[in-house]
């Protein structure tokens, strides 16, 4: 594609319900980033993947995160009984390559997510 | 606790004049840096990135790497309103196990004067 897209690009959540967040990276892109944003703030890391393979998940905040890229190329990013701090914009990025430390990592629009 | 220090702003700068953006880091073994800019409501947009100690210049805009003082720059010539925005200073220590993820500053707030 010509860009990463993320859907819903908005979401209300009721606290302590269940929603999951869709990133599709650009075509052949083989590392994926998901980062969050509170408001105010710059991105925190939350967890990468190489392909299909979920390499890094140190970021998450709690077990109520969880990621997945089954098939290494869409993602998604589920957050189970939604908490009010996790209100914040949820942004995914990609990158062509895995190793080198200058690959440009191209954003998608995010998901602002809203938790009454 | 890797950091990525930078002064929120907002820096005010009449148009036509030099905005001077600045950005510390904490990890020595960062490898390289990024500057994104990031319209209100939008996602980052990747502005410059820089590897090297010394000026990258791209357009308006130069970044500047120090690594012996940890200190990372990005000059805007020519302002203009158009450049209102936050800048995002971002790092990675380029360790292939880590996959390259960023570590951003808190942004610095631009604003662009008439």
């Amino acid at each position: 594609g010509a860009g990463v897209s993320q859907s819903p690009r908005y979401k209300v959540a009721k606290r302590g319900q269940d929603v999951a967040l869709r990133c599709d990276p650009i075509s052949g892109h083989v590392s994926l980033f998901w980062y969050q944003q509170a408001l105010g703030q710059g991105p925190e890391f939350l967890t990468y993947f190489q392909n299909e393979a979920q390499l890094d998940k140190s970021g998450l905040p709690s077990d109520r995160f969880f990621a997945e890229r089954p098939e290494g190329s869409v993602s998604t990013l589920k957050i189970q009984r939604t908490q009010q701090e996790d209100s914040a914009v949820y942004l995914c990025a990609s990158t062509r390559a895995a190793g080198p430390f200058q690959e440009t990592q191209y954003f998608g629009p995010g998901t602002r997510l809203l938790v009454l | 606790q890797k950091e990525v220090e930078q002064n929120s702003g907002p820096l005010s700068v009449p148009e036509g004049a030099i905005a001077s953006l600045n950005c510390t880091y904490s990890d020595r073994v960062s490898q390289s840096f990024f500057w994104y800019r990031q319209y209100s409501g939008k996602s980052p947009e990747l502005i410059m990135s820089i590897y090297s100690n010394g000026d990258k210049e791209d357009g308006r805009f130069t970044a500047q790497l120090n690594k012996a003082s940890q200190y990372v720059s990005l000059l805007i010539r020519d302002s203009q309103p158009s450049d209102s925005a936050t800048y995002l200073c971002a790092v990675n220590d380029g360790l292939t196990g880590g996959g390259n993820k960023l570590t951003f500053g808190t942004g610095t707030q631009l604003k662009v004067e008439l």
